[in-house]
């Protein structure tokens, strides 16, 4: 079975600081990897996904195959990155989406 | 193109009615995805289409629920005999079919069961 487990339910950090919030997966295949967001009042939407190895508004997340794990990282943490943030995986030869329970990230001034 | 659209935003309702939402993708996309998300979890995945063929059902797709796209464009999802456990945001979401597109969602349908 696939799973995702974001261990932190919440994370609050200062303005400037690092951020690392942490996805874990389950599969025995070859996962596609997302992070998806959602700030307040607004709809759930893509932040990154793994095969882009793209860094969008200053955030990354390398695919760790060994340890089976997909952090999401910012060195400088802004408060406009306070928000709801979701690791997903798509199973090989399937369209869904797995979800994790997601982490409530709150960045103070 | 203002995104994937639900009807309506919220529904309140009596244990036991039926209640019927409905998702219009974003045009160009021919997948169209269905989740519920309930309080303190991430979106479950139910079904998805392509274009009019419902092509995966998740075992949370009980019989008591069904989508239809029927002409591969808007879908509806009908929830018969609703219970309180029901009660939950629901997501579409669409892509296109070459995969450079990810999934982009709703505003979700918010039911409530009485």
């Amino acid at each position: 079975a696939q799973r995702v487990t974001q261990p932190e339910k919440l994370l609050s950090v200062f303005k400037g600081a690092p951020v690392e919030l942490k996805c874990n997966y389950s599969y025995s295949g070859s996962p596609e990897l997302f992070w998806y967001v959602q700030y307040s009042r607004q709809r759930l939407q893509l932040l990154l996904r793994h095969i882009s190895r793209e860094s969008i508004k200053g955030f990354t997340a390398d695919l760790n195959k060994g340890e089976t794990s997909f952090h999401l990282k910012k060195p400088f943490a802004q408060e406009e990155d306070s928000a709801m943030y979701y690791c997903a995986l798509s199973p090989q030869g399937s369209e869904k989406l797995v979800f994790g329970k997601g982490t409530k990230l709150t960045v103070n001034p | 193109d203002t995104g994937v659209s639900q009807n309506p935003r919220h529904k309140i309702t009596k244990r036991g009615q039926n209640v019927t939402f409905r998702c219009d993708p974003i045009s160009e996309h021919n997948r169209l995805y269905w989740y519920r998300q309930t309080l303190g979890q991430g979106p479950e995945f139910l079904t998805y289409f392509q274009n009019e063929a419902q092509l995966e059902k998740s075992r949370l797709l009980s019989d008591r629920f069904s989508a239809e796209r029927p002409k591969g464009s808007f879908s509806t999802l009908e929830i018969q005999r609703t219970e309180q456990g029901d009660s939950a945001m629901y997501l579409c979401a669409s892509s296109s079919t070459d995969g450079s597109q990810p999934q982009h969602f709703g505003d979700g349908t918010r039911l409530s069961i009485l």
